[in-house]
């Protein structure tokens, strides 16, 4: 069965200080993995998409990095409006009939100005 | 360009009340998924469909949910009957293959 763990669960941050995000996932064979930013009230908005051990991905003040076994989201010199909670999916590789994504639990982070 | 529309967007019921949510994913999206958030259990997946067609519904929790996708512009969760346990934020979602999946705004559902 996937598992996808995130930590931590809240994060508080001072603006402009950088940090990062955890996600620890076990899949048999991954196809994607995914961030999802979840503002209240809203539904999850898409980030980025890593496929490889090594990729990276960048926008704005996010950066996401991915090993075998776990994937950072890094957060340099955030802002308020940064603030939300971060999710992250796995898709695991089971061959065409599988489009499912397992998500962890997120993480909320608080930026305060 | 139009994204995911869900409706109604809050939904306000009394237990055994029968509650439909309706889904217009985004045009030219071969899958839709089906969503259900709480605090307790996070997102979890109650089904999606391929080219209108069903896939896994495993996540459906009982015989009192169903869901159906009559053409690729429209898809409708119903629940029936509605239970307090059923009060949860619900999400649908479309892709384009195997890419990523664009979330609706959310449907959220009080059962009392």
């Amino acid at each position: 069965e996937d598992q996808v763990t995130q930590s931590p669960e809240a994060l508080r941050l001072q603006e402009g200080e950088s940090s990062s995000l955890n996600c620890s996932y076990t899949v048999s064979g991954l196809r994607g993995l995914f961030w999802y930013r979840q503002d209240p009230g809203k539904g999850p908005e898409f980030l980025f998409t890593l496929y490889s051990a090594g990729e990276e991905k960048e926008k704005e003040r996010l950066k996401a990095t991915l090993t075998k076994k776990e994937s950072f989201l890094h957060i340099t010199a955030p802002k308020p409006e940064d603030s939300a909670t971060y999710l992250c999916a796995v898709q695991a590789d089971v061959g065409n009939a599988g489009n499912m994504l397992t998500f962890g639990g997120g993480t909320r982070l608080m930026v305060k100005p | 360009d139009a994204g995911v529309i869900q409706s109604p967007r809050h939904e306000v019921t009394e237990m055994g009340q029968e509650v439909t949510l309706r889904c217009k994913p985004i045009s030219g999206h071969d899958y839709l998924f089906w969503y259900r958030q709480t605090m307790m259990r996070g997102l979890e997946l109650l089904i999606y469909f391929n080219n209108n067609v069903p896939i896994d519904d495993s996540g459906m929790p009982e015989d009192r949910f169903s869901a159906k996708m009559p053409n690729a512009s429209f898809s409708t969760l119903k629940i029936q009957p509605s239970e307090p346990r059923d009060s949860a934020v619900y999400f649908c979602a479309s892709s384009l293959g195997l890419l990523e999946q664009f979330f609706g705004p959310g449907t959220r559902l009080t059962v009392l």
